[in-house]
């Protein structure tokens, strides 16, 4: 089956600064690669996705690169804010069926 | 609130004691899936419907779990004689097929 690798575990960065979250996949069939923010106590929320058909996907502050060839995926967070504080997770999954995570990288903006 | 709600929000029990755990999917998404989350780690997937149909079921989900999805809309997960080991966040969500899957705000179980 797929399996997920996720690094850094903690990262943290100042304020404004960016940060970069990077995972690995296993399974050369795995087409969709969602990344979730997990607050405490709350069920994770999506932040973005990308599927296999493009190479990179922007929204505001937040980017997402997939390397096929490689399998690897990154998260890029530019201007980093205090509530951008969380556990992101990244994913991965053949046809938005079942979700294999990574571990979780907790992050931490310093003010 | 139309996101995908989860009762009860806590669960404390002893071991040996079934419990049962209900997920409202967001109104109209056909797919509704099931995960665990034990503490420090991502979610495990264990099981997924579409419509009243469980399509998938993980290794993880031993006989002592069960799932079920009648007329397609709510989803019920009950543990039968539980164990210190379910103790988890049990977690669900919904999706159109093929697409996003938005999750709720999870049931976390304590088996003492």
């Amino acid at each position: 089956g797929e399996n997920v690798e996720q690094h850094p575990s903690t990262l943290s960065v100042q304020e404004g600064d960016s940060a970069v979250i990077k995972c690995t996949y296993s399974d050369s069939a795995s087409n969709y690669f969602p990344w979730y923010k997990q607050e405490l106590g709350k069920g994770p929320q999506l932040i973005i996705d990308i599927r296999s058909n493009v190479g990179e996907k922007k929204d505001q502050r937040i980017a997402v690169t997939l390397n096929k060839t490689a399998k690897h995926f990154s998260l890029h967070i530019t201007e980093t804010q205090p509530e951008d504080s969380a556990v992101y997770f990244c994913a991965a999954s053949l046809g938005n069926e079942k979700l294999t995570f990574g571990t979780g990288t907790r992050l931490t903006i310093i003010p | 609130d139309t996101g995908v709600s989860q009762d009860p929000r806590h669960k404390i029990t002893k071991r040996g004691q079934n419990v049962t755990f209900r997920c409202d999917p967001i109104s109209e998404h056909n797919r509704l899936y099931w995960y665990r989350q034990t503490l420090g780690q991502g979610p495990e997937f264990l099981t997924y419907f579409q419509n009243e149909a469980q399509l998938e079921k993980s290794r993880l989900l031993s006989d002592r779990f069960s799932a079920e999805r009648p007329k397609g809309s709510f989803s019920t997960l009950e543990i039968q004689r539980t164990e210190q080991g379910d103790s988890a966040m049990y977690l669900c969500a919904s999706s159109f097929v093929d697409n996003e899957q938005f999750f709720g705000p999870g049931t976390r179980l304590t088996v003492l």
